[in-house]
């Protein structure tokens, strides 16, 4: 079965200084990888995927992520955070014959002054 | 476009009411997604549809969930009779034929508070 895991709750990161949140996937067949983020009260925003081609993907909000497919990771990075960046951030795969998404647990990101 | 929209945008009953949960997709979008988000449990799935068709329920956790779409702009989720531990967010989303890779765009949510 398709599944991904988000090893850290929360991932704390100073304003200004690169943000990491890491995702790792399991899959059979080809991975297609997604990372949503949620504000306070909101529904999930699309921020970037991978289907295929180059491993660094770039997205909305200065976001990009790094496809690795010897580590099975699909890592969310951004090389200067804002404190606006702060939310909880969702990692997804397609599964079910590709039309259902299956989320991570999140991790959320606090972004200090 | 307005978006997704999901009413009413919080709900609170109590035990063994009928509760309806409501979506509109945005248009021209053939598929519509229900999620249901809980801090125990996370983000499910709990079924989707393809032109107004479902394709999905094992997602439904009991008989006492049901979803319809009886057109391509309206869905509804109902829940009866309603328990305490269905007290979640419950997520409308909906995407583009054309490919499993388009994104999913999420309506803003319905906290539900099963008293």
């Amino acid at each position: 079965a398709q599944s991904v895991a988000q090893p850290e709750d929360q991932v704390n990161v100073a304003e200004g200084n690169p943000l990491t949140v890491k995702c790792t996937y399991s899959v059979s067949g080809n991975p297609y990888l997604f990372w949503y983020v949620q504000y306070p009260n909101r529904g999930l925003q699309f921020l970037l995927k991978y289907i295929t081609g180059d491993n660094l993907v770039k997205g909305s909000y200065g976001f990009e992520a790094e496809f690795n497919k010897s580590q099975t990771s699909f890592h969310l990075k951004k090389p200067s955070a804002l404190v606006s960046d702060s939310a909880l951030y969702f990692c997804a795969v397609l599964s079910g014959g590709y039309n259902k998404l299956i989320f991570g647990a999140g991790t959320r990101l606090a972004v200090h002054p | 476009d307005a978006g997704v929209i999901q009413s009413p945008r919080h709900e609170v009953t109590e035990m063994g009411q009928e509760v309806t949960l409501r979506c509109k997709p945005i248009s021209g979008h053939d598929y519509l997604f229900w999620y249901r988000q809980t801090m125990m449990r996370g983000l499910e799935l709990l079924i989707y549809f393809n032109n107004n068709v479902p394709i999905d329920d094992s997602g439904m956790p009991e008989d006492r969930f049901s979803a319809k779409m009886p057109n391509a702009s309206f869905s509804t989720l109902k829940i009866q009779p309603s328990e305490p531990r269905d007290s979640a967010v419950y997520f409308c989303a909906s995407r583009l034929a054309g490919g499993p890779y388009n994104e999913q765009f999420f309506g803003p949510g319905t906290r539900l508070t099963v008293l």
